[in-house]
């Protein structure tokens, strides 16, 4: 069974800070999504990387695929408010079986 | 113009009963699914659909059985409700096919709590 394990499970910080959220795994995906989720809202997708070692930006945000597509990171600089919510990321196996497997999950609160 | 919706968004029930969740997507995809969000947030399909053919089953009790009456649509029903199945349940559309990454849109949620 495929696992992805986010680090850390909480975090809270000052606005302004910078802080990285981590997703590892000792599978390899074909690709990896990273999704927000804010309180009574349905999660949504932010980015998806799919090549070892891809950098994406969307932002304040900064989206690392590892080398050998088993981990990847966000960094998140400056942090608002408007960033508190649970960041899952969830990988795609590509082995047929149409699905994603989600991590456990980053609950980030932003102090203003 | 909502892109994947579900009703109820709420729903109160006793143990035993039985209820239905609906979805629907009007993003043209044609793949659809069924999660569960424990209080721990910790989120955990169950069931996908596409073009109205089951191709994920998890392990999920028989209580529950999910209908596609056509690819827009994926309802859930739930017999014999247990306290344990109180959560919040996401139904999610994607596209299927070369060069897709399964990037799920997700509804709202529908949040279930049995008393």
């Amino acid at each position: 069974t495929q696992l992805l394990e986010q680090s850390p499970q909480f975090l809270s910080i000052q606005e302004g800070e910078n802080l990285t959220v981590y997703c590892n795994s000792s599978s390899v995906f074909s690709s990896l999504q990273w999704y927000r989720q804010e309180p009574g809202e349905g999660p949504v997708l932010l980015v998806t990387v799919v090549t070892g070692g891809e950098v994406k930006k969307l932002k304040r945000l900064t989206f690392q695929f590892g080398d050998a597509r088993k981990d990847s990171s966000l960094h998140i600089t400056a942090a608002q408010p408007g960033d508190t919510g649970l960041y899952l990321c969830a990988g795609d196996d590509n082995f047929g079986n149409e699905k994603l497997t989600f991590g456990t999950g980053t609950r980030l609160t932003i102090i203003p | 113009d909502t892109a994947v919706s579900q009703t109820p968004k709420y729903l109160v029930t006793q143990m035993g009963n039985d209820k239905s969740i609906k979805c629907e997507q009007n993003l043209g995809h044609d793949t659809m699914y069924w999660y569960k969000q424990d209080s721990k947030k910790f989120l955990k399909i169950m069931f996908s659909y596409n073009n109205k053919e089951l191709i994920i089953n998890e392990t999920v009790p028989n209580r529950f059985s999910p209908k596609s009456p056509d690819k827009a649509h994926l309802n859930l029903h739930i017999n014999s409700l247990e306290l344990g199945d109180s959560a919040v349940y996401f139904c999610a559309s994607s596209l299927r096919g070369t060069g897709t990454f399964h990037e799920q849109y997700f509804g709202p949620g529908t949040r279930l709590t049995v008393t």
